[in-house]
């Protein structure tokens, strides 16, 4: 079975640009999560949906930051515009309902460079 | 509001070294606890959870007990070996809602 999938794997991108980042779920599953990675801070959770609709986007950062989920098979993560201090490792995962012991399935991530 | 605290790392090990890498949490009601694993260039996979008191997850050789007394989910392995190098990183999932509250994450360096 395809895990999930993102995409592109890495970006490298001047200061100012927009950048989308792009995740497709485990077919089937209702919960997408996007996470960001770095050193400083660890991973932290930026924002959830379930069944397409957003639950808490209280991680976000700011307002430059913004996450859709049109369809239950595809949801982008936006930056606009991009700063430096966004660099990081963006990840997505997915999950088969809200129980407490369900996993979480992890995308390989999107290392992003924003230079 | 909920945290999980791991053990700093990184942790050096020879191989067929006993492992323990100390995860400790703080939670309202009664979590679910996890252990996931990162390679490198990899996302985080699942390795063992536990889901109520003394229950003990394993696999591949790695066990954690959840205790509810020391509020504590320590990461254990008898004999660990080269692909075993990684991040690990201790997981909370709290009772109302299915988000993970993650450990700093721990990495492991095992030499031959």
């Amino acid at each position: 079975d395809a895990g999930v999938i993102q995409s592109p794997r890495h970006e490298v991108t001047e200061m100012g640009q927009e950048v989308t980042l792009r995740c497709k779920p485990i077919s089937g599953h209702d919960y997408l999560f996007w996470y960001r990675q770095t050193m400083m801070r660890g991973l932290e959770l930026l924002i959830y949906f379930n069944n397409n609709v957003p639950i808490d986007d209280s991680g976000m950062p700011e307002d430059r930051f913004s996450a859709k989920m049109p369809n239950a098979s595809f949801s982008t993560l936006k930056i606009q515009p991009s700063e430096p201090r966004d660099s990081a490792v963006y990840f997505c995962a997915s999950s088969l309902g809200q129980g407490i012991a369900q996993p979480q399935h992890f995308g390989d991530g999107t290392r992003l460079s924003i230079l | 509001g909920d945290s999980v605290t791991q053990m700093e790392g990184p942790v050096t090990l020879s191989e067929e070294a006993f492992l323990t890498i100390n995860c400790t949490y703080t939670a309202t009601g009664y979590p679910s606890l996890f252990w996931y694993v990162q390679y490198p260039g990899e996302g985080l996979q699942l390795l063992l959870k536990a889901t109520k008191a003394d229950d003990k997850g394993s696999n591949k050789g790695f066990e954690a007990t959840y205790r509810k007394e020391t509020t504590s989910f320590h990461l254990e392995k008898g004999s660990v070996q080269v692909s075993d190098s990684a991040v690990y990183f201790c997981a909370l999932s709290g009772p109302m809602n299915g988000k993970l509250t993650f450990g700093q994450g721990t990495i492991l360096t095992v030499h031959p």
